[in-house]
């Protein structure tokens, strides 16, 4: 089945440096992935999306590429800060008429230090 | 109006009680959702609605039992539920097409004592 593989957590950064956060998937067809972040105590936030291979996703200086080749959907900023602490998941969305049944990574924690 | 309600934003509860989870959107979404997070995990899908109608039940305990009333409006009904089942509640919207993300609540936050 349909499943999306992140690296585990936590990562701890000191501000200003790059991130990344790996994710991969698997999948049949060509589904939609997407980034969420979670801030304590809060639900959901989009932070980005991809539809179609080779679509870059970008928003707030994160940026994520969709790679159909390596499968692959990873999670990239530049400089951090301390705001970005939060969870992230990776998440795909096959094909469903009619609605989008989300498929979620495990999570990773981010801890950014001044 | 870019913006999923959910109340209450905290509940607790005995495992005799009966309470109701609600969460309301006006973005003209025709599709919603309820998910369960426990702690450190990622949400996992309880129910979708599509167009008020239940389009996926993921094996849910029969003590959950969700409704779509209108449009904009879903409700989970939670009775004689376990202490397990406490957890942080989720609901999201979504058009209902592909591509389009979710819009997620901020989540009752449930504990079953």
């Amino acid at each position: 089945g349909d499943s999306v593989t992140q690296m585990e957590g936590p990562v701890t950064l000191s501000e200003e440096a790059f991130l990344t956060i790996n994710c991969t998937y698997t999948a049949t067809g060509y589904p939609s992935l997407f980034w969420y972040v979670q801030y304590p105590g809060e639900g959901l936030q989009l932070l980005l999306k991809a539809t179609k291979a080779d679509d870059k996703g970008s928003n707030k200086g994160f940026e994520a590429t969709y790679r159909k080749e390596t499968t692959s959907f990873h999670l990239e900023k530049g400089s951090v800060q301390v705001s970005d602490s939060a969870v992230y998941f990776c998440a795909l969305s096959p094909f469903s008429g009619g609605y989008n049944k989300l498929i979620f990574g495990a999570g990773t924690r981010l801890a950014v230090h001044p | 109006d870019t913006e999923v309600t959910q109340t209450p934003k905290h509940l607790v509860m005995g495992m005799t009680n009966k309470k109701s989870l609600k969460c309301e959107q006006h973005m003209g979404h025709r599709a919603m959702y309820w998910y369960k997070q426990k702690a450190k995990k990622p949400p996992e899908l309880m129910f979708v609605y599509s167009y008020e109608k239940l389009s996926i039940n993921e094996s849910v305990p029969s003590r959950f039992s969700p409704e779509c009333p209108n449009s904009s409006l879903l409700n989970l009904h939670l009775h004689a539920l376990q202490p397990e089942d406490s957890a942080l509640y989720l609901c999201a919207s979504s058009q209902a097409d592909l591509d389009n993300e979710q819009f997620f609540g901020p989540g009752t936050r449930l504990t079953v004592l």
